[in-house]
């Protein structure tokens, strides 16, 4: 059983567009997270939510809206795509009270 | 703040040979310390963490990593390398202060472990 999904595994678009990556966790987790991953194998934590509520909004984009409809459950959808924004992204979660992040398979976008 | 510093971006190792990934990190307040392994087109596996007893860590498939707090580092070790071992191993800080979700990591830029036969 997959522990952390992510859907698309890859995404091929044009500048402008709007799209949305999902996540989701069957670990039972309180606490999801979204990390961005450059082409230079950086990576960078976006957001945090914890059982539906934001904790952590790094210096993002808002074309960046993460939206978390339950605590299994953590989307990102980003609007006006722009050349910079490929890359890697990565879902994480982690219990409530734990450091141990457990991560997707990444979805790897790119814009043309 | 934290930050964290892998010394070599790229390590070429012959298989059975040692190998030591270096990983520095800068904080002003205590921390807890992390190796993930990323196998390509794979997301990132917990290798191992630090988060306190004793300062020798070490995870199921024969790498250990210790940690100095003297001297800020937490570098990872393996005394005989497999070609399965050829990886992009990172090294993340998150601080013991923030709670309830606010658990973030801070990863190096990451070290390319290859293995060659």
């Amino acid at each position: 059983d997959t522990a952390v999904s992510q859907t698309p595994k890859y995404l091929v678009t044009q500048m402008g567009n709007d799209k949305s990556i999902k996540c989701e966790q069957n670990l039972g987790h309180d606490t999801m997270y979204w990390y961005k991953q450059d082409s230079k194998k950086f990576l960078k934590i976006m957001f945090s939510y914890n059982n539906k509520e934001l904790i952590i909004n790094e210096t993002v984009p808002n074309r960046f809206s993460p939206k978390s409809p339950d605590k299994a459950h953590l989307n990102l959808h980003i609007n006006s795509l722009e050349l910079g924004d490929s890359a890697v992204y990565f879902c994480a979660s982690s219990p409530f009270w734990s450091y141990e992040q457990y991560f997707g398979p990444g979805t790897r976008l790119t814009v043309t | 703040a934290q930050s964290v510093t892998q010394l070599d971006s790229q390590v070429p190792v012959f298989e059975e040979a040692p190998v030591e990934l270096r990983c520095n990190y800068s904080s002003s307040v205590s921390v807890y310390l992390f190796w993930y392994v990323q196998y390509p087109n794979q997301g990132l596996q917990l290798l191992l963490k630090y988060l306190s007893g004793s300062t020798l860590v070490e995870s199921i498939n024969g790498f250990e990593a210790e940690f100095n707090k003297s001297q800020t580092s937490f570098h990872l070790r393996k005394p005989s390398v497999h070609i399965s071992d050829t990886a992009e191993y990172f090294c993340a800080v998150s601080d013991t202060l923030t709670q309830g979700g606010s658990e973030k990591l801070v990863f190096g830029k990451g070290t390319k472990l290859t293995v060659n036969p």
